[in-house]
This record gives structure tokens, sequence and C-alpha cells, in this order.
């Protein structure tokens, strides 16, 4: 079945304890990126992925890191987290940007007490 | 600054018609789409328009206009299953930097 996982799905953390959230396709797209969904802000992009070894800030890069090693995935992680990163966040992949068409992971909701 | 503005709330009963606006201001515009997200699932895609004019999916359909920076997604026939949020996205660069916008939380009522 053609998906996009997220692990883990829940996660409660303190503050700056280093965590990474995983992100894997298995669709062979190339490009990837991340977001976080927080009331009333809709979703923002964090940083995104064309290929293997290319990526690039969004809106909202403060905070985070990614690799892409490997096309199929596409990890998120957070060297020191804060209260503010609390959120719900997405992975997500497309084919080709020119379709407009990505895929979203079931998302992962983080808590940084 | 960048902005995608959209209503925050319709409402509209079962059978009827909706539309949702969305106007856009991007440093760059490569297309317009738009995105489901039923409460505590995961935002899935409904369309793009990368050129002016009208697409047609099924029950729903989505109109851009490049010179107005403005689009549209029209959902027809509404069902009780059609209440979710729904997201305008532009995409501003050929790299794939995305800009959503807040969202349309669209109540369907019997």
């Amino acid at each position: 079945e053609a998906q996009v996982t997220q692990n883990p799905r829940y996660l409660i953390t303190v503050t700056g304890k280093k965590l990474t959230v995983t992100c894997s396709q298995n669709m062979n797209h190339e490009y990837m990126s991340w977001y976080r969904q927080d009331p009333g802000l809709g979703l923002r992009q964090i940083y995104y992925s064309m290929n293997v070894e290319v990526t690039d800030k969004g809106d909202v890069p403060e905070g985070y890191k990614v690799s892409r090693k490997e096309k199929r995935n596409f990890p998120l992680i957070l060297e020191s987290p804060s209260p503010n990163q609390t959120s719900l966040y997405f992975c997500a992949s497309s084919l080709s940007l020119g379709s407009g068409e990505q895929y979203f992971g079931p998302g992962t909701r983080l808590t940084v007490t | 600054g960048q902005s995608l503005e959209q209503p925050s709330e319709v409402t509209a009963v079962e059978g009827a018609i909706v539309q949702i606006n969305c106007t856009y201001q991007t440093s760059g515009f490569y297309g317009l789409s738009w995105y489901q997200q039923h409460d505590g699932g995961a935002p899935t895609f409904l369309s793009y328009n990368a050129l002016d004019g009208l697409e047609e999916t099924g029950r729903f359909s989505s109109f851009l206009s490049r010179s107005d920076s403005y689009g549209y997604l029209l959902l027809q026939e509404l069902q009780m299953k059609d209440s979710a949020s729904y997201f305008c996205v532009v995409t501003t660069d050929s790299w794939g930097k995305l800009q959503f916008g807040a969202g349309t939380q669209v109540v369907v009522t019997p």
C-alpha cells in the first residue's frame, strides 16, 4: 500500500531532550516536506527537500533540523525542544510539484513540557 | 509579507453548494492547491490549478485567476461527510516552498 508513515504518533517529552521524528514513504517520491499545525494558524512549512541531499528552509525552520540521505526517509530532528514546539507535525511527499498533489502522513502529536 | 486569505467558517445544508474563496499575496506563484482535512486526520489532496480556469473533479471544482490572485473551491451537492476544514495552498517557487491558508471550516447541517 502506497503510504507515508511517521513515528512516533504521539510523544510527550521534556525541554532540552533531543528527539527525532521519522518519516518514510514507499512511493519513490522525490519531494518531501515537514509541516507543523497549530490552532488558528493552519499548516506552516518547516523544511522541504527536492531530492536526496537537497533540503531548504520553509517558513518556520528555527529549532529544527532535517536530513535526506535516502530518497524514502526524511527525519525531523529537534536538538533541544522547547514548549513552543508543542504542535501537531505532518510529513508529506510528492512525485512532482507540477501536480500540486502531496501525500500526508498521519501526523505526530508532540508535547514538550 | 506573504498572505493567503480565506473565510474561517462556512455553514450550509445538505445538498447545497458552497464556494470557498482564497486570495493570495505571495513572492512567487506556481500553482494553487486545495486540501481537505477532517478533525484529527491528515490533509488529503482535492485539486490543483496552475493555469487560469476551472478544474472539475466530481462534486468538487476549483477555479484560478492569476491576474486577480484569486481562486475558489466549489463544493456541490453537499454531503454530511464534507464537514471538514479546507485549505488553499500556494506553491511559491520551483523548489517546493509552500504557503498555506489558515483554513475554512465547512459545517454541513441536515
